[in-house]
């Protein structure tokens, strides 16, 4: 079984600010992990994804995110926020294999002020 | 087409109508998902159909929920006798057979479902 926790369902930053966005997971098996952008009225655009390899993985738009194990976390970051970047953002969860469903947290919505 | 693709994009109906909702794929894809985004439970798995294997039907909610997918291509999505709480947005994604690409879900822009 598998599930995410997205901690603050709304963050606000100032243009130019850090952006951070926090995900912790739970999973008993090693996850795949991903991070979805959804503008209004819009479907799900992926950011960015985590499956091997390298746990800094960079992702469209100029965000990343750090997978780390002994945190179980998986945070969204970008150094310098955009007004264009205003959205919600899901993180989710999948176990490796050929297909397999995709676990969300509840999303955050991400505003940007001037 | 080039993306995922849903129709229709807005669907309201009377509570007690049936609704059926569709999704083209990605050509080429041979993974299909059908998920739920609604106020109060976010975004939900409902089924998945991998190839010619038997689909995944754990995430359906009721037996009034059903799926179908026709050729290994087009889906449709089925509410009977709808209820209020089914008001929600339904998206579907597909994804690859291409290994390295098969975890990655390519979602369409969503059918907005309301039912009064």
């Amino acid at each position: 079984a598998q599930s995410v926790t997205q901690l603050g369902s709304h963050v606000s930053v100032s243009e130019g600010a850090l952006v951070l966005l926090r995900c912790n997971y739970s999973s008993s098996v090693p996850p795949y992990l991903f991070w979805y952008v959804q503008y209004p009225n819009q479907g799900l655009q992926l950011l960015l994804k985590y499956t091997t390899g390298a746990t800094l993985v960079k992702g469209i738009n100029g965000f990343e995110a750090e997978f780390k194990k002994s945190e179980t976390s998986f945070h969204l970051t970008k150094p310098s926020a955009h007004m264009s970047d205003a959205a919600e953002y899901f993180c989710a969860v999948s176990a490796p294999g050929t297909a397999s469903k995709l676990t969300f947290g509840t999303g955050t919505r991400l505003q940007v002020t001037l | 087409g080039a993306g995922v693709s849903q129709s229709p994009s807005n669907k309201v109906t009377e509570k007690g109508k049936d609704v059926e909702l569709r999704c083209d794929p990605i050509s080429g894809h041979t993974a299909l998902y059908w998920y739920r985004q609604s106020l109060g439970q976010g975004l939900e798995f409902l089924i998945y159909f991998q190839g010619n294997s038997a689909p995944d039907k754990s995430g359906l909610p009721s037996d009034r929920f059903s799926a179908e997918r026709t050729g290994g291509s087009v889906s449709t999505l089925t509410i009977q006798r709808t209820q209020q709480e089914d008001s929600a947005v339904y998206l579907c994604a597909s994804s690859s057979r291409l290994a390295g690409l098969r975890e990655t879900q390519y979602f369409g822009p969503g059918t907005r479902l309301l039912v009064l």
